[in-house]
């Protein structure tokens, strides 16, 4: 049981260069979500998924993408990087969103650099 | 969804008790509490959650207000590696966490 496994841990990218960073949970969780952590503020919520099929959007969605083809992947799309997308991403899944009963799985998280 | 407040940063003396309070005067009845910690630049780590009773677990105890308006986490016996940023959080109906500044606690020697 790995829990939630984030690749890759560290990536620089040049500006407009696209990129998926990928995310994989293997509790059969429902729930997954994608959050951005700014140097020394919390975490925002970017896009989060209830279930195979279904995404939606959080805070700050803006320039990223999402899909869930499957229960266990929940892949963010960089469209065209650019230097305010400098961050440390986190994934999180949780097994259900209703009962509130679980607690967030959080990912070790990716750092990304835009220059 | 209901906002928390939580103060900016505190200390706390290693083997002692640490308080962590926080207020979320605009909770709805079936939003629950939830608090984590991230240490230094790690993903969150779930620690407690509770929805109008007081709870404990091998962690840490948490401590619901009757009016459900504010919460405090303890820490019962603080010791270094409880060095962290600590966040509490309302969770809505869809599981959605959103993240306040939280509270940075130093445990010192």
């Amino acid at each position: 049981n790995a829990g939630v496994t984030q690749t890759p841990k560290f990536q620089v990218l040049k500006t407009g260069q696209s990129m998926t960073l990928q995310c994989a949970q293997d509790m059969n969780h429902e729930y997954m979500s994608w959050y951005r952590q700014d140097p020394g503020m919390g975490l925002r919520l970017i896009h989060y998924s209830v279930g195979a099929g279904i995404t939606d959007q959080g805070e700050v969605p803006n320039g990223y993408n999402v899909s869930r083809s499957t229960t266990e992947d929940f892949p963010l799309r960089l469209l065209s990087a650019a230097p305010s997308q400098t961050s440390v991403y986190f994934c999180a899944s949780s097994h259900d969103r209703v009962i509130a009963n679980y607690g967030y799985t959080f990912g070790s998280g990716t750092r990304l650099t835009v220059v | 969804d209901a906002k928390t407040t939580q103060p900016t940063s505190m200390d706390c003396a290693e083997g002692r008790a640490a308080n962590l309070p926080c207020n979320h005067s605009t909770i709805s009845g079936n939003e629950y509490v939830y608090w984590y910690r991230q240490i230094h630049s790690q993903g969150p780590q779930y620690i407690i959650h509770g929805l109008k009773n007081n709870e404990t677990n091998e962690m840490a105890s948490l401590i619901i207000t009757e009016d459900r308006k504010s919460s405090t986490l303890i820490l019962p016996h603080a010791t270094l590696r409880d060095t962290a940023v600590y966040y509490c959080i309302v969770r809505n109906s869809w599981g959605k966490l959103q993240f306040g500044a939280g509270t940075q606690v130093v445990v010192t020697p």
